[in-house]
């Protein structure tokens, strides 16, 4: 079955560390994006990757950083420099830069 | 830079009830647009899409869609509800410009809720 898998669906961490959030997807898609998702605020775009190698920020960048060394694969690094890194953590995909497929989310909660 | 207004932040609708669930949006050129829903704690799964065309899209779940250019809306609807459509509903737009496509920007949801 294709699809895009996060994991873990949930991460606890301590406020001060650095976390790594999985993204892997076998939809042989070029382009990946990184979404955050608040109560009330929608998504919004974190980092986008539209071919291996390459990426490139979005509205709110500041705080994260991400890689993509392989096509399948674009893990998110949430540094302890993120004022308020609890939140909703959504990984897409699409080939044709339109219509993107979700991951089922990763709920990050720093205390 | 385009953007996109969901009015409603939250609508309750009787089982069975009819259902429209508004989208509002701003964009100098010809917008492609988007309707997503996601349940509690899931991504987001793409309900329908609207590029070109014939501006009545007809959707998953029975769901459909009408692109209004003179109102800039892009309404959602569906004829009769079901309690397992009660979810969180995501309207989205990219904007295709001269030089190349532009980013996924979404509204910022209307929660529908569900009556027996």
């Amino acid at each position: 079955d294709g699809g895009i898998t996060q994991s873990p669906k949930y991460l606890f961490r301590k406020e001060g560390q650095n976390v790594t959030l999985s993204c892997e997807q076998n939809l042989n898609h070029d382009a990946m994006y990184w979404y955050r998702q608040d109560p009330g605020q929608g998504l919004r775009l974190i980092y986008y990757s539209q071919i291996v190698n390459d990426f490139q920020k979005g509205d709110i960048a500041e705080g994260y950083s991400v890689s993509r060394e392989k096509k399948e694969s674009f893990p998110l690094t949430v540094t302890s420099a993120q004022k308020n890194p609890t939140a909703f953590y959504l990984c897409a995909s699409t080939s044709t830069g339109y219509e993107q497929y979700f991951g089922p989310g990763t709920r990050l909660t720093v205390t | 830079a385009q953007s996109v207004t969901q009015p409603d932040i939250h609508i309750t609708v009787s089982e069975g009830a009819s259902l429209e669930l508004r989208c509002n949006y701003s964009y100098g050129a010809t917008p492609y647009l988007f309707w997503y829903v996601q349940s509690p704690g899931q991504g987001l799964q793409l309900l329908l899409k609207y590029f070109s065309g014939d501006t009545l899209v007809q959707g998953i779940k029975g769901f459909e869609a009408e692109f209004k250019r003179s109102q800039s809306s892009f309404n959602l609807r569906k004829p009769s509800v079901h309690w397992s459509d009660a979810a969180e509903y995501f309207c989205a737009v990219v904007g295709i410009s001269n030089f190349g496509n532009e980013k996924l920007t979404f509204g910022t949801g209307t929660r529908l809720t569900i009556i027996p």
